[in-house]
């Protein structure tokens, strides 16, 4: 199993530009999620979906951002316009439903630097 | 609202010392309790897991057990070594919400030869 697919690793872009963050989940998995985290707010849960349908974004910091799941096999994150404060790790998790307890596996995360 | 809170890190231990992460948490209900761990440049994994009253965690030496009367779940291993250095996250499974997790703050800790 090849795990949690982001891309890009790493992205360096400038202040106002747009931003396309990518996720491939585990395959058989239902339940995606993204994450931010920073020095200064630890790990938020930005969004999450199931079944391809978003569940919660209470955690989506403003208008700017936006997350797609138009596949059971392809999620988006977007940042229109980009800001420095956006800086971050960028994680997507997935989980196959059953229990409560079931794992999350996390991807590798996208390291974002916007100047 | 439900949050979980943590011992504040850097920790830094010598190997083969014993580790004591404290993690307390608030929440509603009945959550199910984790411990994730990241190492550098990685993402989350799994660690153990518990999900009622007294059940214990355990996996690579680390444990955690579920304390409702202290709504802790204190992570402790009896010997660490170098290749334990991460940082360590405890985190909550609130009921009735799905597979929200909510996350502590992270502790990192440092083992040294």
């Amino acid at each position: 199993d090849a795990g949690v697919i982001q891309s890009p690793r790493h992205e360096v872009t400038e202040m106002g530009q747009e931003v396309t963050l990518r996720c491939k989940p585990i395959s058989g998995h239902n339940s995606l999620f993204w994450y931010r985290q920073t020095m200064m707010r630890g790990l938020e849960l930005l969004i999450y979906f199931n079944n391809n349908v978003p569940i919660d974004d209470s955690g989506m910091p403003e208008d700017r951002f936006s997350a797609k799941m138009p596949n059971a096999s392809f999620s988006t994150l977007k940042i229109q316009p980009s800001e420095p404060r956006d800086s971050a790790v960028y994680f997507c998790a997935s989980r196959k439903d059953g229990t409560r307890t079931d794992t999350q596996y996390f991807g590798p995360g996208t390291r974002l630097t916007v100047l | 609202g439900d949050s979980v809170t943590q011992m504040e890190g850097p920790v830094t231990l010598s190997e083969e010392a014993f580790l004591t992460i404290n993690c307390t948490y608030t929440a509603t209900g009945y959550p199910s309790l984790f411990w994730y761990v990241q190492y550098p440049g990685e993402g989350l994994q799994l660690l153990l897991k518990a999900t009622k009253a007294d059940d214990k965690g355990s996996n690579k030496g680390f444990e955690a057990t579920y304390r409702k009367e202290t709504t802790s779940f204190h992570l402790e291993k009896g010997s660490v070594q170098v290749s334990d250095s991460a940082v360590y996250f405890c985190a909550l499974n609130p009921p009735n919400q799905g597979g929200k997790l909510i996350f502590g703050q992270g502790t990192e800790l440092s083992v040294k030869p």
